[in-house]
């Protein structure tokens, strides 16, 4: 089955600055690969998500680029603010019979003020 | 309701006990996916239900969990005979058929089992 590795697993940086998280897949038939958002207590909430006939999508500050080629993706943000202090995970699904999501670990982002 | 909601949202057993959790999909969402989430992990598959149909459970971890959504709708997660390894956030998702672009899973607020 899918194996998503992701890392760092936490990542501080300054306000302004900007952050990367990558992540590898496993599954060369995986084409869909969202990122989620979970802020501490509350639900995993999708933020940005791409699929494998394009190799870079952006929303505002946030971009996420894939490699098909080395099954790897990133997530960019850019400018970072304290309220995007946060857990965020990536995740990779294959559309064969059903879209089953695989997810990383998980990068705890802290961005001091 | 407007967002997936799952009950109870805090549990506490005893080992040995079982437990009952629910998850209230998105109206008309057909997939529905149940995933465990241990503290600083990511969330773990367990199982998936298209309508009534539970086409994978190749991620429960034991024969003591069960689930079910018999009417295509609302779902239970039984573990029987708890064990203090189920200590744990079970997160329900929902999300529509997949058809169109989007695939994006709605989560709940999740379960907390405590198993002490």
């Amino acid at each position: 089955g899918e194996n998503v590795e992701q890392h760092p697993s936490t990542l501080s940086v300054q306000e302004g600055d900007s952050a990367v998280i990558k992540c590898t897949y496993s599954d060369s038939a995986s084409n869909y690969f969202p990122w989620y958002k979970q802020e501490l207590g509350k639900r995993p909430q999708l933020i940005i998500d791409i699929r494998s006939n394009v190799g870079e999508k952006k929303d505002q500050r946030i971009a996420v680029t894939l490699n098909k080629t080395a099954k790897h993706f990133s997530l960019h943000i850019t400018e970072t603010q304290p309220e995007d202090s946060a857990v965020y995970f990536c995740a990779a699904s294959s559309s064969g019979g059903y879209q089953k999501v695989t997810f990383g670990t998980g990068t705890k982002l802290q961005v001091i003020p | 309701g407007a967002g997936v909601s799952q009950s109870p949202r805090y549990k506490v057993a005893k080992r040995g006990q079982d437990v009952a959790l629910r998850c209230d999909p998105i109206s008309g969402h057909v997939s529905l996916f149940w995933y465990q989430q241990a503290l600083g992990q990511g969330p773990e598959f367990l199982t998936y239900f298209q309508n009534e149909a539970q086409l994978d459970k190749s991620g429960l971890p034991s024969d003591r969990f069960f689930a079910e959504r018999p009417e295509g709708s609302v779902s239970t997660l039984k573990i029987q005979r708890t064990q203090q390894e189920d200590s744990a956030v079970y997160l329900c998702a929902s999300s529509s058929t997949g058809t169109g672009w989007s695939r994006e899973l709605f989560f709940g607020e999740g379960s907390r089992l405590t198993v002490l």
